[in-house]
């Protein structure tokens, strides 16, 4: 099954505590991005990576790292988080930039 | 970058009634549309989406228009169900992805 798979679904961590969220896509898209989700704001994008070694700063980049090493995985890394960061977060991947994004079930992230 | 306004905030119609969210986007270099539907507890879902060669796309009850002059583009649901209650985002695309903050429609039976 197509899918993109993240991981933990739900994750309580304390200030400070670096963290990291995998993602993993198996359609072998080239586009990956990382989205997190706040009320009344939408969906704002954090990274994107548009191949292998390729990254770039979305709309909130900071407090956040990524890498991409391989194509199908995208972890999002949080080196030192604070309450600010809690909130709802999204991987997506899309074969390129302007097809549609399928995304994973989300992550919700409490730093108390 | 790109800026994505989305009205109204929240819609509730009646079933059976029409539904329409708009959204302008501040980028003319935008060429991608598209429209997303995240159901209560659940990832957002690609619907219907419109590329800037086209100005009107239709799925049965669902259309876009797109009006790339004065950078706005809209999606319209008609006869509306209890299963089309949900929060809907635009976004606009050049180089990245970026929303709307999302329209919450409520279908009243």
């Amino acid at each position: 099954e197509a899918q993109v798979t993240q991981n933990p679904r739900y994750l309580i961590t304390v200030t400070g505590k670096k963290l990291t969220v995998t993602c993993s896509q198996n359609m072998n898209h080239e586009y990956m991005s990382w989205y997190r989700q706040d009320p009344g704001l939408g969906l704002r994008q954090i990274y994107y990576s548009m191949n292998v070694e390729v990254t770039d700063k979305g709309d909130v980049p900071e407090g956040y790292k990524v890498s991409r090493k391989e194509k199908r995985n995208f972890p999002l890394i949080l080196e030192s988080p604070s309450p600010n960061q809690t909130s709802l977060y999204f991987c997506a991947s899309s074969p390129s930039i302007n097809y549609g994004y399928t995304f994973g079930s989300g992550t919700r992230l409490t730093v108390v | 970058g790109e800026n994505v306004e989305q009205h109204p905030s929240t819609l509730s119609v009646q079933e059976g009634d029409s539904a329409v969210i708009k959204c302008t986007y501040s980028d003319s270099a935008s060429n991608y549309f598209p429209w997303y539907k995240q159901e209560l507890g659940k990832r957002p879902q690609l619907i219907i989406d419109i590329r800037s060669n086209v100005g009107e796309k239709k799925d049965q009850r669902i259309a876009v228009t797109l009006n790339k002059t004065a950078k706005h583009f809209s999606l319209h649901i008609t006869e509306t169900q209890p299963e089309d209650s949900a929060v809907y985002f635009c976004a606009a695309s050049y180089h990245k992805l970026s929303f709307g903050a999302g329209t919450t429609v409520t279908v009243r039976a």
